[in-house]
């Protein structure tokens, strides 16, 4: 069973609006929650992260939102711009105790964001 | 050569033929990773090592063989696949297991295709 959804499989914004992307999670042991990139024969590059204890950050364009009680965060890019288009991957996975993730991402299967002019 | 890189980019091979799939990081890092990602399907992780050793192996059938020399090389054994086992296999490092933070640098990926 998924323990990370996106339930919408593509987003189309126009450039300059906001994109807001979504994701939910089930396991309540996760307290690290990223986002990923992929653009077409690349790999995924890292975006931005959030842990449990926060229920914000934020990195120039980009701000995550987590909402642990719904078990849901959000990543909002604002402005969008045609760059932005690739597909975004949610991952969360559990610390152990002294920080350590044993390498475990569980991912969702991705929102196609296109950002048209 | 910076980053994570993988080869072969594609590999097309038979079910009784027997290939290896590279990865290298080139960003000093001491955890790599194999993931496998199948068309419609999440990133399913496959094997972690930390400093050479295997820490993680996700249920993942013995047609599949890594192996890890060193902290910078990952290699994946294949032999006798299946159809079924056609995906984008990817390849990631990260600083250390021990560490807090979980972000892992992936690299292109191999697109395996059994016949």
């Amino acid at each position: 069973d998924q323990q990370v959804k996106q339930n919408s499989p593509s987003l189309s914004v126009q450039e300059g609006r906001i994109s807001i992307l979504n994701c939910d999670y089930t396991n309540s042991m996760f307290d690290y929650f990223l986002w990923y990139k992929k653009y077409p024969a690349e790999g995924p590059t890292f975006l931005i992260s959030i842990s449990s204890i926060k229920d914000k950050n934020e990195d120039g364009r980009f701000t995550v939102f987590l909402n642990k009680s719904a078990k849901h965060l959000s990543l909002h890019i604002v402005p969008s711009q045609p760059g932005d288009s690739a597909v975004y991957f949610c991952a969360a996975t559990p610390v152990q105790r002294g920080g350590s993730t044993l390498g475990r991402l569980y991912f969702g299967r991705g929102t196609q964001l296109t950002v048209w002019p | 050569e910076t980053g994570v890189t993988q080869t072969p980019r594609h590999l097309v091979m038979g079910m009784t033929n027997k290939k290896s799939l590279k990865c290298e990081q080139h960003l000093g890092h001491n955890a790599m990773y194999w993931y496998k990602q199948s068309a419609k399907k999440p990133l399913e992780l496959m094997f972690v090592y930390n400093f050479k050793e295997q820490t993680e192996n996700n249920s993942v059938p013995s047609r599949f063989s890594p192996e890890c020399p060193n902290s910078s090389h990952l290699f994946l054994h294949l032999h006798t696949l299946q159809p079924e086992d056609s995906a984008l296999y990817l390849c990631a490092s990260s600083q250390d297991l021990r560490l807090a933070g979980a972000e892992q640098f992936f690299g292109p990926g191999t697109r395996l295709t059994v016949l």
